[in-house]
């Protein structure tokens, strides 16, 4: 079935360093991809998407292209903040008999050091 | 502006006792889903609706029970607590939309502890 997989955390960087998160997928068809992210003890928000290949979403400096020929869509920012600190979740938009379902993946927490 | 409300935030029970979740949404979205998160295993799909009056399986449906009278509610039941059902409990709701491209709305969870 789909599935999506990101890295593994915790991410420990310096303020201002140049984040990585990778995160690809596998799906049969043409699904949206997402990106979530959860700070503590609050519940997940969207904070970027594309809808087709090639599309790059960004919001709030972080950015992730849709590839679909590497099945992948990595979260990138130039220059993280201390308040970046959450956990990141990769998701995508599966269609299945009836409507839609997200399928996430397992999240990745990221620490911002000042 | 609400969006999606979960109540309570915190809960603790003994094992064996049953309680319900409540996920009310005022998007007037068709689709609601319950999830838990547990540490290491990302969120789990418990179980969903795609209007009111449906409800259906998801990934970890076994000990919970759901209902969906009316549009902007969904119930999650516990009918008999155990403590493998300590866990984040949260909702989600998103319009339907061909082309599934719309994001899913999440609540700020409930916390709940089964002794």
């Amino acid at each position: 079935g789909n599935s999506v997989t990101q890295m593994e955390g915790p991410v420990t960087l310096s303020e201002e360093a140049f984040l990585t998160i990778n995160c690809t997928y596998t799906a049969t068809g043409y699904p949206s991809l997402f990106w979530y992210v959860q700070y503590p003890g609050e519940g997940l928000q969207l904070l970027l998407k594309a809808t087709k290949a090639d599309d790059k979403g960004s919001n709030k400096g972080f950015e992730a292209t849709y590839r679909k020929e590497t099945t992948s869509f990595h979260l990138e920012k130039g220059s993280v903040q201390v308040s970046d600190s959450a956990v990141y979740f990769c998701a995508l938009s599966d269609q299945y008999t009836g409507g839609f379902k997200t399928i996430f993946g397992a999240g990745t927490r990221l620490f911002v050091k000042a | 502006n609400a969006g999606v409300t979960q109540t309570p935030k915190f809960r603790v029970l003994k094992t064996g006792q049953s309680m319900t979740l409540l996920c009310a949404q005022d998007m007037n979205h068709e689709y609601m889903y319950w999830y838990r998160q547990d540490p290491g295993m990302g969120l789990r799909l418990i179980h969903y609706s795609v209007g009111e009056g449906t409800t259906a399986k998801g990934e970890v449906p076994d000990g919970y029970n759901v209902s969906r009278l009316k549009k902007q509610n969904f119930l999650l039941g516990l009918e008999s607590a155990a403590p493998s059902q300590t866990s984040v409990y949260f909702c989600a709701s998103t319009d339907r939309v061909e082309g599934g491209n719309q994001p899913q709305h999440f609540g700020d969870g409930t916390r709940l502890s089964i002794l």
